[in-house]
């Protein structure tokens, strides 16, 4: 079985700041996917961000990216020019393709607050 | 944004009195899944949907059963609340054809078992 740790269940960033969200997972698959999802007050779960663990290249969206590193089991999210509306529960998760579909594995999440 | 409904939104319910919840999607998506989401665990998966009438157990599926007749519904129920039950509840959905398959959330269920 998988799992996912978020070792910060609380961070906090000053506005226009760069802030960077830590997750470890163990797993034994070689083919897998990792997330990042944001879920705001809105309880709405939105994804963020996606890594192929076949890619060695680190994905990218606009402010945010990732460093991960195959080896260690590690994937974390760095947010570049925090702002104001990156306020929410950060959650990392891993995913692995087999007859049962998609099954995500969640770690326990970072409540990030950006303040002004 | 992807055609999936839970509803209720909100439901407060007595120990012992069963509940269901339901999960309904306009995507055609073969997958369905049920977690929930508590403090400190983030979400855990319930159970989930491969097919009609095809579901499994997940991680923490003590206490609650499913059921899938048709594409578009998954129901949750839990036949005996009980106050360990109180929590948010996701339904989630996924084309699941390739890794590429992103999965899309419901908007959350609270429930408050008293």
């Amino acid at each position: 079985a998988q799992t996912v740790t978020q070792s910060q269940p609380e961070m906090s960033v000053q506005e226009a700041e760069t802030v960077t969200l830590s997750c470890t997972y163990d797993t034994s698959e070689n083919n897998y996917y990792l997330f990042w999802y944001k879920q705001p007050p809105s309880r709405q779960m939105i994804l963020v961000i996606r890594q192929e663990a076949y890619k060695q290249q680190n994905a990218t969206e606009n402010r945010f990216s990732v460093n991960f590193q195959k080896a260690a089991k590690s994937f974390s999210l760095k947010i570049s020019d925090s702002q104001l509306g990156d306020t929410a529960m950060y959650f990392c998760a891993f995913m692995k393709h087999n007859n049962a579909g998609n099954m995500l594995t969640f770690g326990g999440g970072t409540r990030l607050m950006v303040k002004p | 944004d992807a055609g999936i409904t839970q509803s209720p939104r909100h439901k407060v319910t007595e120990t012992g009195t069963p509940v269901t919840l339901r999960c309904h999607q306009t995507e055609n998506h073969r997958y369905m899944y049920w977690y929930r989401q508590d403090p400190g665990h983030g979400l855990r998966l319930i159970h989930y949907s491969y097919g009609v009438k095809d579901t499994d157990k997940g991680e923490v599926s003590d206490g609650y059963s499913v059921s899938r007749s048709k594409t578009e519904d998954f129901l949750l129920t839990l036949e005996s609340a009980t106050s360990s039950q109180t929590s948010v509840y996701f339904c989630a959905i996924a084309e699941g054809r390739s890794y590429l398959s992103e999965a899309f959330f419901g908007q959350g269920t609270r429930l408050t078992v008293v």
